[in-house]
């Protein structure tokens, strides 16, 4: 059975940094590229990031370049987001989500998602 | 990168069928059949129902099903069941590598 697990966040002023980091299970992880999707509180799903199976391919969003970056250790089967400069626009509940054979762009399995406040 | 566009909300009874659009542009939905659908029930984890346009993933049920036209894709979801009541979400592979979904439609079962 396919898991994914995320953690790390929490209460974070701003300017400040948090990693969140999404432990997988059940699956070949280095086998699939890796995403990020955030969902700020009441609002609709953002593409953040995504990382392939060697991380040799690396794509953000617009609006976090610069100053999210991804990454993933293949050996401890885990996926992180540093978030840096944090921003009141930044709180979220950011999910991990697996990639399909298909395409990078599909998300098939995705974890319960972390929140990250950002708040003085 | 602009999000899709949805419609905010759709209802339907019981057994009836819906249909959601999701209109982009060129640059996403008009260019390319990398279109993906996705359920989130209320405090829940999104799931994938359809990708590529009109497949479906093991295990989803055939009474979803997805099409394109041009910049619009839609997901159909017939003989609608209270089960189906959550929100809904497209979305596209788009240029220089990125990803937009849409708004978010919200659909109710009366």
């Amino acid at each position: 059975e396919v898991q994914l697990l995320e953690s790390g966040g929490g209460l974070v002023q701003p300017g400040g940094s948090v990693r969140v980091s999404c432990a997988a299970s059940g699956f070949t992880f280095d086998s699939y590229s890796m995403s990020w999707v955030r969902q700020a509180p009441g609002r609709g799903l953002e593409w953040v990031s995504t990382i392939s199976t060697r991380g040799g391919s690396i794509y953000h969003a617009e609006s976090v370049k610069g100053r999210f970056a991804i990454s993933r250790d293949n050996s401890k089967n885990t996926l992180y987001l540093q978030i840096n400069s944090l921003r009141g626009e930044d709180t979220a509940l950011y999910y991990c989500a697996k990639g399909m054979e298909s395409g990078w762009y599909y998300l098939d399995f995705w974890g319960q998602g972390i929140l990250v406040t950002v708040s003085s | 990168q602009s999000a899709l566009t949805q419609p905010a909300s759709v209802s339907g009874s019981p057994g009836q069928s819906i249909t959601i659009s999701c209109t982009g542009t060129s640059n996403d939905v008009g260019e390319y059949n990398y279109v993906s659908w996705y359920q989130q029930h209320p405090g829940k984890a999104p799931k994938l129902m359809i990708y590529e346009v009109s497949n479906r993933p093991s295990g989803v049920s055939n009474r979803f099903s997805g099409s394109k036209s041009g910049n619009t894709a839609s997901l159909t979801i017939s003989g609608l069941q209270a089960e189906d009541e959550a929100d809904y979400y497209c979305s596209s592979y788009a240029t220089t590598n990125t990803k937009v979904f849409g708004g978010g439609t919200k659909l109710t079962v009366l």
